[in-house]
């Protein structure tokens, strides 16, 4: 899986858009980008993952570039509770990864925190 | 909504012990998962289960692990002999087979936070 590169942290105000990047350079053609972030310790929650267009659901959007060697989770108006660390991983589709095995590699991720 | 439970929550044991942590994975999922997440690092992969039998297993997964699903909705993470350094944050995960899509999302567990004495 290709390796992914964040900023180790950032502050965004409350009801801002926090935008966090995330490098994948090496990303190659079947390989998805997922989010996930972890609140203070409790389990990884997914948040959004894609392929080459921009996605958009209930939590946040994912912006990738044209090229695909980065992308930027969006999370429209943050609150206090999107306090987290958020990990930006990179992985292959599912034909590739043995048919559902989700084994995920975290990195550093971003820690994110929510000024009021 | 359905969700990952584990028990206990937080276990203390002696070095030298054994210990099993649990997990009850939701109940249509067939992919479960161990991972650690040692004291200020990164949440590293364990295993994953499939079919009742080990599908991945990281270099961590050495002899002193095992897994089990011993019913129809548990599934067990046991440390044999346990040493200071097995002591981290111990999350349970679990996701749907593939069915056809591109994606299955993992969901995980509150995790067992385990000390070594």
């Amino acid at each position: 899986d290709a390796k992914t590169t964040q900023p180790p942290s950032m502050d965004c105000a409350e009801g801002r858009a926090a935008n966090l990047p995330c490098n994948h350079s090496t990303i190659s053609g079947n390989e998805y980008v997922y989010w996930y972030r972890q609140i203070h310790s409790q389990g990884p929650q997914y948040i959004i993952h894609g392929l080459k267009n921009n996605e958009t659901n209930e939590m946040a959007s994912l912006i990738i570039t044209e090229d695909r060697k980065s992308s930027t989770l969006i999370l429209p108006h943050a609150t206090l509770r999107d306090t987290a660390v958020y990990y930006c991983i990179v992985r292959v589709d599912l034909v590739l990864s043995n048919f559902g095995n989700e084994k995920l590699t975290f990195g550093t991720g971003t820690r994110l925190t929510i000024i009021p | 909504e359905p969700e990952v439970t584990q028990t206990p929550s937080h276990q203390v044991t002696q070095m030298g012990q054994e210990v099993i942590l649990r997990c009850v994975p939701i109940s249509n999922h067939l992919y479960f998962y161990w991972y650690r997440q040692i004291l200020g690092q990164k949440v590293e992969f364990l295993v994953s289960f499939y079919n009742n039998e080990i599908s991945e297993k990281s270099e961590i997964f050495d002899d002193q692990f095992s897994v089990e699903r011993p019913d129809g909705s548990n599934f067990t993470l046991k440390i044999r002999s346990t040493k200071l350094e097995d002591s981290a944050m111990y999350f349970c995960a679990s996701s749907e087979a593939w069915t056809g899509g591109f994606h299955t999302e993992a969901f995980f567990g509150q995790g067992t936070r385990l000390t070594v004495v």
